[in-house]
């Protein structure tokens, strides 16, 4: 199956302060979507890019789909950007659609 | 986007019994729903796609016969994890995909402790 692969794992800010994350992936992708998790677990949706650009906020992320690769910026970070940041594809070549295949995360912190 | 809504939030139950958790698209008709696994500290990994009026489909390695699938209509869908054991605990998380695009959106997360 397809391969998805977030960098750095951990990742710990200044409040403040500015941050890439990215998201490597093996195969060609229908779909991708960044998701924020929060202390409780739910899945806030941030951006579904499956290729371009796009910008909310703070917030903005790029997919170079004939690279495969991601990358969530994140500027003027504050404390309650803090979570787990998931990467997911909904690998192309796969048997279902909708069907999210998703890397192991960055854990973010952010210090006051 | 959708809003998808999980019961209940937090469950606790003893060895070898039942727990029934309940997946609900309020605004969305879900022929398809999508259940998720997350073990403490791991990421998200797809159980099986639940179908409306047919059965569902697992993914490799999930027992069918332990995790029951029901969707009777296009707003519910249920997850019944039978005979519980300590290894089932976990954070279980549904989603739909509301506009046929493949964006998913996710209910809030049940999160089952077998004792």
């Amino acid at each position: 199956g397809i391969q998805v692969e977030q960098s750095p794992p951990d990742l710990i800010l200044q409040e403040g302060a500015n941050s890439t994350l990215r998201c490597n992936f093996s195969d060609s992708v229908n779909n991708l979507q960044w998701f924020h998790q929060n202390p409780w677990g739910q899945l806030i949706n941030l951006f579904y890019i499956p290729s371009g650009t796009k910008q909310n906020g703070r917030l903005s992320a790029t997919t170079v789909a004939t690279e495969r690769y991601s990358l969530l910026y994140i500027s003027s970070s504050q404390t309650t950007d803090s979570g787990v940041y998931f990467c997911a594809v909904d690998h192309a070549g796969g048997t279902s659609y909708g069907k999210l295949t998703f890397g192991q995360g960055t854990i973010l912190t952010v210090h006051p | 986007g959708a809003v998808v809504s999980q019961h209940p939030s937090r469950v606790i139950c003893k060895s070898g019994t039942s727990v029934k958790i309940e997946c609900r698209s309020l605004d969305f008709q879900a022929t398809t729903m999508f259940w998720y696994r997350q073990f403490p500290k791991q990421s998200l990994m797809l159980m099986a796609t639940s179908n409306e009026g047919s059965k569902a489909t697992y993914e490799q390695g999930v027992e069918k016969d332990k995790f029951l699938i029901n969707h009777a209509s296009l707003t519910l869908s249920t997850l019944t994890v039978t005979s519980a054991h300590p290894e089932d605990s976990s954070f279980y998380i549904c989603s739909v995909d509301s506009a046929n695009t493949g964006e998913l959106f996710f209910g809030e997360g049940s999160r089952l402790t077998v004792l």
